[in-house]
């Protein structure tokens, strides 16, 4: 089945330095796309989203990039800091037989900060 | 706080047994979904209720159910347990069913089965 995928599952960065995250999907149907970010015994939480018809669209340090001609996504997270470590986790929207909308998740990356 | 609630936060129970998960979503969605995370298979999609009613399954099992009531609570049903349905159940809302909106996850439910 198609499915959504991550580049690396664990990315070590030093504090204040820029982090990013890749991800590829393979459903070219996909029309939107969403970052969470996971800490231990929490659920995953809500960071940024892009629809298919951008290629980039910014938030409060945070980036996202789309290439919808190799399907590739990205995360850019600017000046790291200790409170970022986390599992980050892109998902596109899963247009189901009924027309709504489970998220198809990749497996995750452990980003680690560096002091 | 993403606003929705789960409960129990930690559930142990044994082979065969059945067990009832709850989630309140945040105030003003009417789209609830569950979503199972384990080591092996990631985080998966089961099953997407909106005001009330069903509107999509994912990877859900047969032993597996779910309702969603009139104050728009909802639970996920699991039964006959096996082994492998040990893993964190997650909620998430949304303000409605067919959008480009993010959806809002709770914190989960941790379920062992011993």
């Amino acid at each position: 089945g198609e499915s959504v995928g991550l580049h690396l599952p664990t990315l070590s960065v030093q504090e204040g330095d820029n982090s990013i995250i890749n991800c590829a999907y393979s459903n070219s149907a996909s029309d939107y796309f969403i970052w969470y970010k996971q800490e231990s015994g929490k659920g995953p939480q809500f960071i940024i989203d892009i629809r298919s018809n951008m290629d980039k669209r910014q938030g409060q340090r945070v980036t996202v990039l789309l290439n919808k001609t190799v399907k590739h996504l990205s995360l850019q997270i600017a000046a790291t800091q200790p409170g970022d470590s986390a599992v980050y986790f892109c998902a596109e929207k899963q247009r189901s037989g009924g027309g709504a909308d489970g998220l198809t998740f990749g497996k995750g990356t452990h980003l680690i900060i560096q002091p | 706080d993403s606003g929705v609630t789960q409960t129990p936060k930690h559930l142990i129970t044994a082979t065969g047994q059945r067990v009832t998960l709850r989630c309140s979503p945040r105030s003003g969605d009417l789209s609830v979904y569950w979503y199972q995370q384990s080591l092996d298979q990631g985080l998966q999609f089961l099953i997407q209720y909106y005001n009330g009613e069903e509107r999509a399954k994912g990877n859900i099992l047969e032993r597996f159910s779910a309702q969603q009531f009139p104050d728009l609570h909802s639970e996920l049903n699991l039964s006959s347990l096996e082994l492998g349905d040990s893993a964190l159940y997650f909620c998430a809302s949304s303000v409605e069913a067919y959008s480009n909106q993010p959806q809002h996850f709770g914190d989960g439910t941790r379920l062992s089965i011993l």
